[in-house]
């Protein structure tokens, strides 16, 4: 099976900060890589699809990269309701399944 | 706009069986994508546990496939999960979802009532 390693698992910024998380596939997934967000007691909330592109109504400060085994994804000017927790999610088209990384937790420096 | 609901049991004996059902409203589920569960033990990440379409083709994540079941009911446009023999590790926020196959990702969630498994 396909693993996931997501890096790092908390990440201390500022507000106004630009911050970069990465995801890394032990195979290679071409562009099958959804990001989300968490707050806390709420469920995950669709970011980016396709590894890059960006869902309806989630802002441009929220930009996601990357092709195979590696991607990122990068959060500019960093605010207030951007602190929270980040996941990245692999699809297996062929079984289906899928798969998502430890989560990455934006924290208050 | 479409909504997923949960409901079941939130304290399930060890052993036992854990049932939950997803009622949908806004979408017909005969409409398309696939429909699952992801759970998610307090604290901690998130874990694919089922998918299923509506025709009934389901599918599972290989670490639960021998204990977990999922059925779709179209007639009250809902989905189920069953798991069988749980143990405290079975403790977490389960959430239902609509999971998007053309571009592989999770668009719609539940609220993920928290189901522990204690004595």
């Amino acid at each position: 099976d396909i693993q996931m390693t997501q890096s790092p698992s908390t990440l201390s910024a500022s507000v106004g900060d630009t911050v970069t998380i990465t995801c890394r596939a032990s195979e290679n997934i071409r562009r099958w890589l959804a990001w989300y967000k968490q707050k806390p007691g709420k469920a995950p909330n669709l970011l980016i699809t396709k590894a890059s592109t960006l869902e309806a109504g989630v802002s441009s400060r929220f930009t996601g990269s990357g092709f195979g085994t590696e991607f990122t994804l990068t959060i500019s000017s960093l605010q207030p309701d951007d602190f929270a927790t980040y996941f990245c999610q692999q699809y297996d088209s062929y079984s289906p399944m899928w798969i998502f990384g430890q989560g990455t937790k934006v924290e208050v420096k | 706009q479409v909504h997923l609901q949960e409901s079941g049991p939130g304290l399930v004996r060890p052993s036992e069986t854990l049932s939950l059902t997803c009622s949908v409203s806004g979408y017909s589920i005969t409409d398309g994508y696939y429909w699952g569960w992801i759970r998610q033990p307090p604290g901690k990440g998130l874990e694919w546990i089922a998918a299923a379409y509506h025709t009934g083709n389901s599918y599972f994540n290989p670490s639960l496939q021998s204990r977990a079941t999922i059925s779709v009911d179209t007639s009250n446009n809902q989905f189920s999960l069953t798991l069988r023999s749980v143990t405290a590790a079975d403790t977490a926020l389960y959430y239902c979802a609509r999971l998007v196959a053309v571009t592989g990702s999770i668009d719609t969630w539940g609220q993920g009532p928290l189901v522990t498994v204690s004595s």
